[in-house]
């Protein structure tokens, strides 16, 4: 099974500031994942796909990079509707979530 | 628009049984997988089932694997899960999602609001 760990666990950031979050998995997934925003007692909402393709309707301050094992999640200006919690999936292999980031303001 | 909603969520004891129903619209069922995802009480995100778009592949979770069981109804553009055995580890908010598709393991792009599964005596 591939694991998904995400980095930090939480993060206190500024309206304005840039926002990095990791997610590495346990192997490699190619090109094969995706970034969730969850705000509380909320769905799930797509941000980005297969690594770096913004979904539809999403602002382009939100990018994402990477391959193999290591990606990355940038919110170039956070604000106050990021504030929430991220999850990046691999979809390589079945499907697993990473344990979150929560985005919290400072 | 899409639109998922689930239902049939409740209160069930430990060992008991519960069937889960997300009816879809907006767009052509037939053509797409639908995923089951549940989320603990303060907790992460959980993949539990799919189901492809013509019902000829499942695949569960370990953690329910024998215990659930994903279908859908393609005249009534419904999915279910029929979950059996139920444990405390079960309680969640239970959500369907749409599989995007085009690939063989997809992610998703619309989710229902959710519907929670409590397993308490």
């Amino acid at each position: 099974d591939i694991q998904m760990t995400q980095s930090p666990s939480t993060l206190s950031a500024s309206v304005g500031d840039r926002v990095t979050i990791t997610c590495r998995a346990s192997q490699s997934i190619s090109s094969w994942l995706a970034w969730y925003q969850q705000k509380p007692g909320k769905a799930p909402k797509v941000l980005i796909y297969e690594t770096s393709s913004l979904e539809s309707g999403v602002p382009s301050r939100f990018s994402g990079s990477g391959s193999g094992t290591e990606f990355t999640l940038t919110i170039s200006s956070l604000q106050p509707d990021d504030f929430a919690t991220y999850y990046c999936q691999q979809y390589n292999s079945f499907w697993t979530f990473g344990q979150g980031t929560r985005v919290e303001i400072k | 628009q899409v639109q998922l909603v689930e239902s049939g969520g409740g209160v069930v004891q430990p060992g008991r049984s519960l069937r889960l129903s997300c009816v879809a619209s907006g767009f052509t069922f037939s053509t797409y997988r639908i995923h089951w995802v549940r989320q603990a009480p303060g907790k992460g995100l959980e993949w539990v089932a799919v189901i492809w778009y013509d019902g000829s592949n499942k695949y569960y979770a370990d953690s329910v694997k024998g215990r659930f069981t994903i279908s859908r109804d393609d005249s009534k553009n419904t999915v279910h899960l029929q979950m059996n055995s139920l444990r405390a580890e079960d309680t969640a908010v239970y959500y369907c999602a749409r599989g995007a598709g085009g690939s063989y393991y997809d992610y998703c792009d619309y989710w229902g609001q959710g519907t929670l599964v409590t397993v308490s005596s």
